[in-house]
């Protein structure tokens, strides 16, 4: 039973556009849910995360967006750097600290 | 001087033989976890310790025994090691009074593999 889904495992953009990435999940009492980025070899790193009471919330070039009649989330990055290009995962904890992960999606940004 | 900092990278190993990973945070948190990371990649949690007590534990076969020595402090010992065993093994750390976010900080993972 895998409460959090994202279902492109790939996604691939050009340098200066939008990369747009999904997340569902199944589970209406998750309280946060974050974003977070990996590089190879090393540790995933936070990026940014929402409330369940909000619909938006934006850092810099990222913004994530939640409907929660949905149960639908996403992230906004733009204007998208080829830096950007790692493993994204979308995240959703409940009340009691655990989070649970998605599958993941591999963004490439090309120059 | 790296925050959540696991030992060993890279272990490689027999079935049958008996292995820790080590892990350690420098950053104040109460609470740390592990995760395995599978060859889907998929990240999922097996144990969760907030000040040296245990208040997660997935289903996770009785060979894994976490310890928390501290609250500074999660290891992890697997007896009996199996090929299915072989995977990223990630240590994370948080404050769980974090407000808003209470985002998980992350080992830079520990790869098992099991020959």
């Amino acid at each position: 039973d895998q409460q959090v889904k994202q279902n492109s495992p790939s996604l691939s953009v050009q340098e200066g556009r939008i990369s747009i990435l999904n997340c569902d999940y199944t589970n209406s009492m998750f309280d946060y849910f974050l974003w977070y980025k990996k590089y190879p070899a090393e540790g995933p790193t936070f990026l940014i995360s929402i409330s369940s009471i909000k619909d938006k919330n934006e850092d810099g070039r990222f913004t994530v967006f939640l409907n929660k009649s949905a149960k639908h989330l996403s992230l906004h990055i733009v204007p998208s750097q080829p830096g950007d290009s790692a493993v994204y995962f979308c995240a959703a904890r409940n009340n009691a600290g655990k989070s649970t992960f998605g599958d993941g999606t591999t963004l490439t940004v090309k120059p | 001087d790296t925050a959540v900092s696991q030992t060993p990278k890279y272990l490689v190993t027999q079935m049958g033989n008996d292995k820790s990973i080590k892990c350690e945070q420098n950053l104040g948190h109460d609470t740390m976890y592990w995760y395995k990371q599978d060859s889907k990649k998929f990240l999922k949690i097996m144990f969760s310790y907030n000040n040296k007590e245990l208040i997660i534990n997935e289903t996770v076969p009785n060979r894994f025994s976490p310890k928390s020595p501290d609250k500074a402090h999660l290891n992890l010992h697997i007896n009996s090691l199996e090929l299915g065993d072989s995977a990223v093994y990630f240590c994370a750390s948080r404050r769980s009074s974090g407000g808003a976010g209470g985002e998980l900080f992350f080992g830079e993972g520990s790869r098992l593999t099991v020959l």
